[in-house]
């Protein structure tokens, strides 16, 4: 059972344009990591979130955890190609990760 | 600073066989934990390793079990390998048991044919 939902699963994207990730859950988490991985390598931890509508910026992108702490979004502005692959959501619960079903981005020059 | 490192990278077993894989954890860090990614999904918790005992463990058969010793490097072993056991088995580590500080390895590519 897959506790973490992420819509969309595919994006192909143009370089400029803008586009936002969501990770949605009927369960509440501790708090909520966001993770890009790379083919042939594992997930690189982008940043936590664990207040409920705690926004966090990392250059262009922008983080924002639920009032219920359910739910997730991604968002990031003019896209370079350099942001291609794929995103996880995870929510952190008794200290293990609940990863979600994985979003993965094409961004096209 | 050396991170996460597994071994082997890549593997080919066949079915029935049995699979030894290795991990060390980034230095400072005491915890560790397997993930199961199989492909176009996200990684699946196997359990956790914490002064040398297994702490938690996820939804996985018995023939998956594992081992941590006392420089806090750890082994993920399988038996009895099915097809559907073909995934990327992913060791993370974390300090002082939390989930918080995560480092991942890159990974073993396992295939059973």
């Amino acid at each position: 059972t897959q506790l973490l939902e992420q819509s969309p699963q595919f994006l192909s994207i143009q370089e400029g344009e803008n586009l936002t990730v969501y990770c949605n859950s009927s369960s509440v988490f501790s708090s909520l990591q966001w993770y890009r991985q790379e083919p042939g390598e594992g997930p690189v931890l982008l940043v936590t979130v664990v207040t409920g509508g705690e926004v966090k910026k990392l250059k262009r992108l922008t983080f924002q955890f639920g009032d219920a702490r359910k739910d997730s979004s991604l968002h990031i502005t003019a896209a370079q190609t350099g942001d291609t692959g794929l995103y996880l959501c995870a929510g952190v619960r008794t200290d293990k990760l609940i990863f979600g079903t994985g979003t993965r981005l094409q961004v096209f020059p | 600073d050396a991170g996460v490192t597994q071994s082997p990278t890549h593997l080919i077993k066949t079915r029935g066989q049995q699979v030894t894989l290795r991990c060390s954890p980034k230095s400072g860090h005491d915890t560790v934990s397997w993930y199961q990614q199989a492909l176009g999904q996200g990684p699946q918790f196997i359990f956790q390793y914490y002064e040398e005992e297994e702490r938690q463990r996820g939804n996985f058969p018995d023939r998956f079990s594992g081992h941590q010793f006392p420089n806090y490097s750890s082994e993920l072993n399988v038996n009895a390998l099915l097809l559907g056991d073909s995934a990327l088995y992913l060791c993370a580590s974390s300090p002082q048991g939390r989930a918080y500080g995560y480092t991942f390895g890159s990974g073993t590519r396992l295939t059973v044919v």
